[in-house]
């Protein structure tokens, strides 16, 4: 089993539609955790941390459930600049070092 | 301020052959990391550096790739010999608090 798994989509959504992605890890003692966002050929940057209690940032919802080890991102009136890949992101203690691991990433296409 | 800066930023060899590449870690950024992204995935930890110390190197194919930050500041990591699965494209990063700031990736082609 993948430590970090997402549905690869693609999701391909009109402009203005509600669009999430779901996220699952496997390492109970995870500590943090994030959404990154990747353009075609760009490299990933910090889109939000996620919270145990849920966390907004304009039109973009996180949240996270510790108990079924789940993390979820909702974009509300999706842009077509939406349009990108968006990592789920798990903070894990591998020996004494912290350790970012990726999933393999969620494909979101927004329609004009 | 600077972001984290990598060279090339393009890279054609074919198996066998060696390559190196080159990251400068925004200016006072203690911990640097080496991913490895293949088409379709998400980046996977190659190599984590404290400074000039590496804490992290269990998921270095250490038989062919190797990395160095000798002074605490750039680094580099090498591949040699090349194989065509090195294919990917290699992002060098460094955080503050919890947030990585990647550079922009060497795109290494193995033929």
């Amino acid at each position: 089993r993948k430590e970090v798994e997402q549905d690869p989509g693609p999701f391909n959504v009109p402009e203005g539609a509600t669009v999430a992605f779901n996220c699952t890890y496997s390492n109970s003692a995870s500590q943090s955790f994030f959404w990154y966002r990747q353009d075609c050929r760009k490299e990933p940057k910090l889109l939000m941390s996620v919270y145990s209690s849920g966390n907004e940032d304009g039109r973009f919802t996180a949240q996270l459930n510790r108990a079924s080890q789940y993390i979820s991102l909702l974009i509300r009136d999706s842009k077509l600049s939406d349009s990108a890949t968006y990592l789920c992101v798990v903070n894990s203690l591998s020996g004494s070092a912290r350790q970012l691991t990726f999933g393999s990433g969620t494909q979101l296409t927004v329609l004009p | 301020e600077a972001g984290v800066a990598q060279s090339p930023r393009y890279k054609i060899i074919e198996k066998r052959q060696s390559v190196a590449f080159w990251c400068n870690p925004i200016s006072g950024h203690a911990t640097l990391y080496w991913y490895q992204q293949i088409l379709g995935q998400g980046p996977k930890l190659l190599i984590q550096f404290q400074n000039n110390g590496v804490v992290d190197d269990s998921q270095l194919p250490k038989d062919r790739f190797s990395a160095e930050r000798l002074k605490g500041v750039d680094s580099t990591l090498k591949i040699q010999p090349a194989k065509l699965e090195d294919s990917a494209v290699y992002l060098c990063a460094s955080i503050i608090g919890q947030t990585q700031y990647f550079g922009p990736g060497t795109r290494l082609l193995v033929l």
